[in-house]
């Protein structure tokens, strides 16, 4: 298993403002997730984080607004920006070890815009 | 598309019983993985047993055990003895099976929100 070290663990955030989620493995991953838990929700899939290209989108969140990096094996961030009320939630980073392996989370960054 | 289906928002059970979660899924797939994920309160993302759809065997870890029923495309979560240390919220979730490189993200159910009483 990876462990995952994910930060910041909760903020709270003015409407417009945009705030970085950082993610970081102990040890090189070939896929990162990026999911989203709104209150009393699911997990909903907001992308694949990629090394070296440009992050997968799932339908219904876009790149201005959850722009994504992976500049190494071990490393992203998810930004949410112009953030409004709405946008509150739980951001989980995972990963997985290999090719069929489970998932492994973070803790997840609780996220409160006012 | 694949869809998780958990039918039961909420569910209690008493210290020391027995409880079963329910599951079902819709997949064209032939080869996937099924899993059961714990979140307690803390957030954090706990796998709790995983299944191959090839295997008929149904997945065992300690006091969790599944019922996995392919032609059904249900699976479902016992939880035996159960203790207070299991009041979570229990996902289960799909994923596809890939062949070569990569792995294909998970899809999760909505939950079902399991509290222990003493």
């Amino acid at each position: 298993s990876a462990v995952i070290s994910q930060k910041p663990s909760r903020d709270i955030c003015q409407r417009g403002t945009s705030l970085t989620i950082q993610c970081q493995v102990d040890s090189q991953v070939t896929m990162m997730f990026w999911y989203r838990q709104q209150p009393g929700q699911s997990l909903t899939l907001i992308a694949t984080a990629n090394q070296g290209s440009e992050a997968t989108y799932e339908s219904g969140f876009v790149i201005d607004k959850f722009p994504i990096s992976r500049p190494n094996l071990t490393f992203s961030t998810l930004t949410v920006s112009n953030m409004s009320p709405e946008d509150s939630s739980i951001y989980l980073c995972s990963v997985t070890t290999g090719v069929n392996s489970p998932l492994h989370f973070g803790n997840g960054t609780r996220l409160t815009v006012t | 598309a694949q869809t998780v289906t958990q039918s039961q928002p909420e569910m209690s059970v008493q210290e020391a019983e027995t409880v079963t979660l329910s599951c079902t899924y819709d997949t064209s797939e032939n080869n996937y993985y099924l899993f059961w994920y714990k979140q307690p309160p803390s957030r954090q993302m706990i796998l709790v047993i995983r299944q191959e759809a090839y295997k008929q065997q149904n997945a065992t870890e300690n006091r969790f055990s599944v019922n996995f029923q392919k032609a059904a495309k249900s699976f479902s979560l016992k939880i035996s003895d159960s203790q207070l240390g299991d009041t979570a919220m229990y996902f289960c979730a799909f994923m596809k099976r890939e062949e070569n490189s990569g792995n294909t993200p998970l899809v999760f159910g909505k939950g079902t929100r399991l509290s222990v009483i003493a």
